[in-house]
């Protein structure tokens, strides 16, 4: 069954700063990897996906996310953290016969001026 | 940008009363989803279809229903709502064909609080 990990809870950087939210996945089969980005009080916004093309995959906003199967990792990044981006962050994996979002427990992103 | 609609965005109401929640999308996506999220926790899968007449439960048991009597349209009802429904619920969509056949767009939530 696939499922995924997201280490750390809560991740505080200073405006201007590298953004780092790290995820782990578990999947029996290519899987397919998602980040979604949910603002206070809205839904999900898909910020970038992957699917088997390339393994860098660029998304909205400036992020950036690296497949790597050798770690079993798509972590997300961005160079220059901005205030805009305090956010909940969701890494999920296309699990299943249903074709349903298996969901990490979500990263909150603060930023400090 | 994805086209899916929920009503309400906020409800609040008395413990025992009946409720649907409504989800919309005009994208003539086949695949819809109800996703439960409880404040600062993960999503989890409570319904999906996979077409007109296809409902299934998801993941995470819930007392709702849902109906899909026309692609576009997914609601989900709650007969007797409890505090314990208290929850955000995200209503979502995929197609199966194209450049967003295997993303799926999810709606702006209903935050449903029973008191």
């Amino acid at each position: 069954a696939q499922s995924v990990t997201q280490l750390g809870s809560h991740v505080s950087v200073s405006e201007g700063a590298l953004v780092l939210l790290r995820c782990n996945y578990s999947s029996s089969v290519p899987p397919y990897l998602f980040w979604y980005v949910q603002y206070p009080n809205q839904g999900l916004q898909l910020l970038l996906k992957y699917t088997s093309a390339a393994t860098l995959v660029k998304g909205i906003n400036g992020f950036e996310a690296e497949f790597k199967k050798s770690e079993t990792s798509f972590h997300l990044t961005k160079p220059s953290a901005h205030m805009s981006d305090a956010a909940e962050y969701f890494c999920a994996v296309r699990g299943g016969s249903q074709g349903n979002l298996i969901f990490g427990k979500g990263t909150k992103l603060s930023v400090k001026p | 940008e994805a086209d899916i609609y929920q009503t309400p965005r906020y409800l609040v109401i008395g413990t025992g009363k009946k409720i649907t929640l409504e989800c919309s999308q005009t994208m003539g996506h086949d695949k819809m989803y109800w996703y439960q999220q409880d404040p600062g926790m993960e999503l989890h899968l409570i319904h999906y279809s996979y077409g007109v007449n296809s409902t299934e439960k998801g993941d995470l048991s819930s007392e709702s229903t849902v109906s899909r009597i026309r692609t576009e349209h997914f609601p989900l009802t709650l007969e007797s709502a409890r505090p314990s429904h208290t929850s955000q619920y995200l209503c979502a969509s995929s197609g199966i064909q194209g450049p967003g056949g295997n993303t799926i767009y999810f709606g702006e939530g209903s935050w449903l609080t029973v008191v």
